[in-house]
């Protein structure tokens, strides 16, 4: 079946470093969807970055890029200079479309705490 | 681009009573809009996917009777907590895909329920 993993409950980070967000998936799929997601306090979930199963080239979006290793079936997400701000849950998603229908699933979340 | 609204943020309903969240996709059409469930500190757990014009599927534990879920048109899709109880209480969140392929979900801003 497929699964989202996320081995780091909490992570900290200073203020203007960079930091990695762990995430491994498992899916017999062929062709797939990473997703991160960023949420904040206050509940919504923001889209951070995508990376396709067939894409070459990691993902980047601004300070957010993704470390995509699909022999190790792992896309890590790294924040570039951290800031405050970016203290938040963050979730690494898949689409999953072995029943015919799309969905979504999740990781267990990180929650990344930046420190001043 | 790509909005959707969630409505309302927060209810407070009595043990028994019934709740109906709205989830419209502001400026795009969707054919399937999907439904998760977080409880506090967790992961999003998929309820149900919503279908314009068919019955919502439901994950495996998902009380469809408990959890209505209709998309009457392509920028609406309701779920109604019928006679709810005080393990309803959770966060309720919808989301919507603009297009196909790569796109990602688009969250609401969720709906915190609590059932006294």
């Amino acid at each position: 079946a497929q699964k989202i993993t996320q081995t780091q409950p909490g992570m900290f980070v200073q203020e203007k470093e960079a930091v990695t967000l762990d995430c491994t998936y498992d899916t017999s799929d062929q062709s797939y969807g990473l997703f991160w997601y960023k949420q904040p306090s206050s509940g919504e979930m923001i889209f951070l970055i995508y990376q396709g199963s067939y894409d070459e080239q990691n993902a980047t979006e601004g300070r957010y890029s993704l470390n995509f290793q699909k022999a190790r079936k792992s896309a890590n997400l790294v924040i570039s200079a951290s800031q405050l701000g970016d203290s938040a849950m963050y979730f690494c998603a898949m689409r999953d479309a072995t029943s015919g229908t799309y969905k979504y699933i999740f990781g267990t979340g990180t929650r990344l705490k930046v420190l001043a | 681009g790509a909005v959707v609204s969630q409505h309302p943020s927060r209810v407070i309903c009595k043990s028994g009573t019934s709740v109906k969240i709205e989830c419209r996709s502001l400026d795009f059409q969707a054919t399937t809009m999907f439904w998760y469930r977080q409880f506090p500190k967790q992961s999003l757990m998929l309820m149900a996917t919503s279908n314009e014009g068919s019955k919502a599927t439901y994950e495996q534990g998902v009380e469809k009777d408990k959890f209505l879920i209709n998309h009457a048109s392509l920028t609406l899709s309701t779920l109604t907590v019928t006679s709810a109880h005080p393990e309803d209480s959770s966060f309720y969140i919808c989301s919507a895909r603009a297009g196909f392929g790569t796109s990602p979900l688009h969250f609401g801003n969720g709906t915190r329920l609590t059932v006294t």
